[in-house]
């Protein structure tokens, strides 16, 4: 079965500290790889995405990383801030226009 | 341009009504898709558009729901009659090409829909 498993599923941080989370997914064929930020009330807002021969991609403060032969991806988030409060959803890409989404990591940084 | 835009923010309605949700993807893009945000399951495709032609709606939970495009401006999600149970958030995507070619996908801010 497709899937995308996110861990962990909260998190807390205080501001400026880094953070990662976790991505594995079982989708098969596979195309490419995305990272959503979704606050709250609005709709999921695009930071990265990767196709499986990116290791790595940045954007600003966010490092997303992935294996293509474990099935894993990671997001990181350097200095956080109190805008970085959100829900990350990692996202995968089947087939040709299906994207399959993960439940989230709820992110909250306190001052 | 303003992004996709979807009507109404909120809707509270009973049981038993029709509900009609609204979206204008971003002028150009050919692709236009409708979601489903729960709790429990997070986001799932209902169906998607390809210039204005519906490709996929294997993921519209029953007959009760249908997605109309009559043009590259606008869509509309229609459930009738709705129940409890999709209760949810809707969004609508639109991108300017296929997923696979790594383009992104805008989404609206939603429709909560509450049903009572």
């Amino acid at each position: 079965k497709n899937q995308v498993e996110q861990s962990p599923q909260s998190l807390i941080i205080l501001e400026g500290k880094n953070c990662t989370l976790q991505c594995n997914y079982t989708v098969s064929p596979f195309s490419n790889l995305r990272w959503y930020k979704q606050d709250t009330g609005r709709g999921p807002v695009s930071l990265t995405i990767m196709t499986f021969s990116e290791n790595t991609k940045s954007n600003g403060r966010y490092t997303a990383t992935l294996d293509a032969d474990t099935k894993q991806s990671s997001l990181h988030i350097t200095a956080s801030q109190l805008s970085d409060s959100a829900s990350y959803i990692c996202v995968v890409n089947y087939y040709t226009d299906k994207l399959i989404f993960g439940t989230g990591t709820r992110l909250q940084v306190f001052p | 341009d303003a992004g996709v835009i979807q009507s109404p923010r909120h809707e509270v309605t009973e049981m038993g009504q029709e509900v009609t949700l609204r979206c204008k993807p971003i002028s150009g893009h050919d692709y236009l898709f409708w979601y489903r945000q729960t709790m429990m399951r997070g986001l799932e495709l209902l169906i998607y558009f390809n210039n204005n032609v519906p490709i996929d709606d294997s993921g519209m939970p029953e007959d009760r729901f249908s997605a109309k495009m009559p043009n590259a401006s606008f869509s509309t999600l229609k459930i009738q009659p709705s129940e409890p149970r999709d209760s949810a958030v809707y969004f609508c995507a639109s991108s300017l090409e296929q997923v696979v070619m790594n383009t992104e996908a805008f989404f609206g801010q939603g429709t909560r829909l509450t049903v009572v």
